[in-house]
């Protein structure tokens, strides 16, 4: 079964500081990866998705297939990217697979 | 708003009754999904449709529930003789069934999601 694997549940860091939010997945073939993210009383919705190699609000991220990761990156963090961050690789019916989620919590 | 509607968002119920939630998918987008979300758990798919067929239903949709979508517009989920184990965030979500592969054509929307909590 494929998985995608968050091992973070919580990452707090200081404005301005960088943050990377780790994920990894189980290798099978030539994934599609994404990140979704869901801002305080607000829906789920896409932030970025590996195909499109493009940043979204400062946020890359490079599918290292090698090392089957999907690692989301900012190099200076602001309050307002305080939220739940979720990866998720798409399967067959193109359909999601998420990760357990990370709370990214950006201090003043 | 035009973007994926659930109805209603929070639902107490006792267990072992009966409870269906509604989804209304973005418009015109051909497929929609389910997925359920529990505390401190990324979602979980359940099932989706494409137009009114349903093409895919996941081990964790048990015998209790059941999804439609009779005219390929919007969809139910019903649970029933409802468990506390069923106590979650039910998401429903849409995209289009067609989008070339660096387009956002085939990007899916989700709800906000109903919450269920079974006492």
């Amino acid at each position: 079964a494929q998985r995608v694997t968050q091992p973070e549940k919580l990452l707090s860091v200081f404005k301005g500081a960088p943050v990377e939010l780790k994920c990894n997945y189980s290798y099978s073939g030539s994934p599609e990866l994404f990140w979704y993210v869901q801002y305080s009383r607000q829906r789920l919705q896409l932030l970025l998705r590996h195909i499109s190699r493009e940043s979204i609000k400062g946020f890359t991220a490079d599918l290292n297939k090698g090392e089957t990761s999907f690692h989301l990156k900012k190099p200076f963090a602001q309050e307002e990217d305080s939220a739940m961050y979720y990866c998720a690789r798409k399967a067959a019916g193109n359909k999601l697979t998420f990760g357990g989620g990370t709370r990214v919590l950006v201090k003043p | 708003d035009t973007g994926v509607s659930q109805d209603p968002r929070h639902k107490i119920t006792k267990r072992g009754q009966n409870v269906t939630f509604r989804c209304d998918p973005i418009s015109e987008h051909n497929r929609l999904y389910w997925y359920r979300q529990t505390l401190g758990q990324g979602p979980e798919f359940l099932t989706y449709f494409q137009n009114e067929a349903q093409l895919e239903k996941s081990r964790l949709l048990s015998d209790r529930f059941s999804a439609e979508r009779p005219k390929g517009s919007f969809s139910t989920l019903e649970i029933q003789r409802t468990e506390q184990g069923d106590s979650a965030m039910y998401l429903c979500a849409s995209s289009l069934l067609y989008g070339t592969v660096k387009s956002s054509g085939n990007t899916i929307y989700f709800g906000e999601g109903s919450w269920l909590t079974v006492v």
